[in-house]
C-alpha cells in the first residue's frame, strides 16, 4: 500500500500560482496518481490524474518526475474559492478496481 | 461528466435506531461503489467496497453487522447503520467507480450524508 505525504497546510495570496508536492516513495509500477479537492461538508471532487511526466487540464497541472516517487499539483492563479483541502492519492489495484486510501490532505488557504 | 447522488443529505436520529443512506450513480453504471466515513477535521476513511450482486468487502476494524451494505443494482448502493449510537455520528460519503481508458477506474464522489445520532 503506497503511502502519501503532503504538507498539512499552505497559505497563498489570490492570483498566485500554488504548487503542492506529494511524496509517494513506495508507489507501484501500475499505480496512478490522483488529486482531489474537498470543500467542507462536501464530497471530494476530482482534479487531475496522471502516471508520469506532465498532465494538464483546464483546472490544474500535474508534474511527475521520472522516478514517480513524488508529484506536484500546480494551481495557476488561485482565487478565494480555491480554499479547500487537497488530497494526493495513489491508486491501488485491487481485484480489477481501484481502491484508494486518503491521507490527511493539504489545507490550502487563499488570502485576499 | 459523472454524477453521484446521496440521500438523505443529512439525518438526525435517536440512539438505537437504524438509518439507511442511498448512493446512486445518475448517468453511468457502477459495478463498484465505495463507502467512506469522515470525522471532523479528519480525512476520509474507507469503510467498505460494494460490488453489484455480491457481498461487500469491509476494511479492517469495520463491523459488517453494524454497517450493512447492499448493492442491488448497477446504479444503487445502500449503507444501513444499524442500532446507531452517538459515536456513529459522522459524515458518510460514497463513491462510484467508472471505467476509464487504460483499465483505470475513475472514482466519482457523492455529496455526503451528515448523520447525527442523539
Amino acid at each position: 500500500l503506497a503511502k502519501t505525504t503532503q504538507p498539512i497546510s499552505m497559505d497563498s495570496y489570490e492570483g498566485q500560482e500554488v504548487n503542492i508536492t506529494c511524496s509517494h516513495n513506495n508507489i507501484a509500477t501500475n499505480d496512478y496518481i490522483t488529486w482531489y479537492q474537498q470543500f467542507p461538508s462536501q464530497g471530494p471532487r476530482f482534479i487531475i490524474q496522471g502516471y508520469k511526466t506532465k498532465v494538464t487540464n483546464e483546472v490544474a497541472s500535474l508534474f511527475i518526475p521520472a522516478d514517480r516517487k513524488s508529484s506536484t499539483l500546480s494551481l495557476p492563479r488561485v482565487s478565494l474559492s480555491d480554499t479547500a483541502v487537497y488530497y494526493c492519492l495513489v491508486a491501488e489495484n485491487s481485484g480489477g478496481y481501484q481502491k484508494v486510501t486518503f491521507g490527511i490532505g493539504t489545507k490550502l488557504q487563499v488570502i485576499p | 461528466g459523472a454524477v453521484v447522488s446521496q440521500h438523505p443529505s443529512w439525518v438526525i436520529c435517536k440512539s438505537g435506531t437504524s438509518v439507511k443512506i442511498e448512493c446512486r450513480s445518475l448517468d453511468f453504471q457502477a459495478t463498484t461503489m465505495f463507502w467512506y466515513r469522515q470525522f471532523p477535521k479528519q480525512s476520509l476513511m474507507l469503510m467498505a467496497t460494494s460490488n453489484e450482486g455480491s457481498k461487500a468487502t469491509y476494511e479492517q476494524g469495520v463491523e459488517k453487522d453494524k454497517f450493512l451494505i447492499n448493492h442491488a443494482s448497477l446504479t444503487l448502493s445502500t449503507l444501513t447503520v444499524t442500532s446507531a449510537h452517538p459515536e456513529d455520528s459522522s459524515f458518510y460519503i460514497c463513491s462510484a467507480a467508472k471505467l476509464a481508458g487504460g483499465g483505470m477506474n475513475e472514482q466519482f464522489f457523492g455529496p455526503g450524508t451528515r448523520l447525527t445520532v442523539l
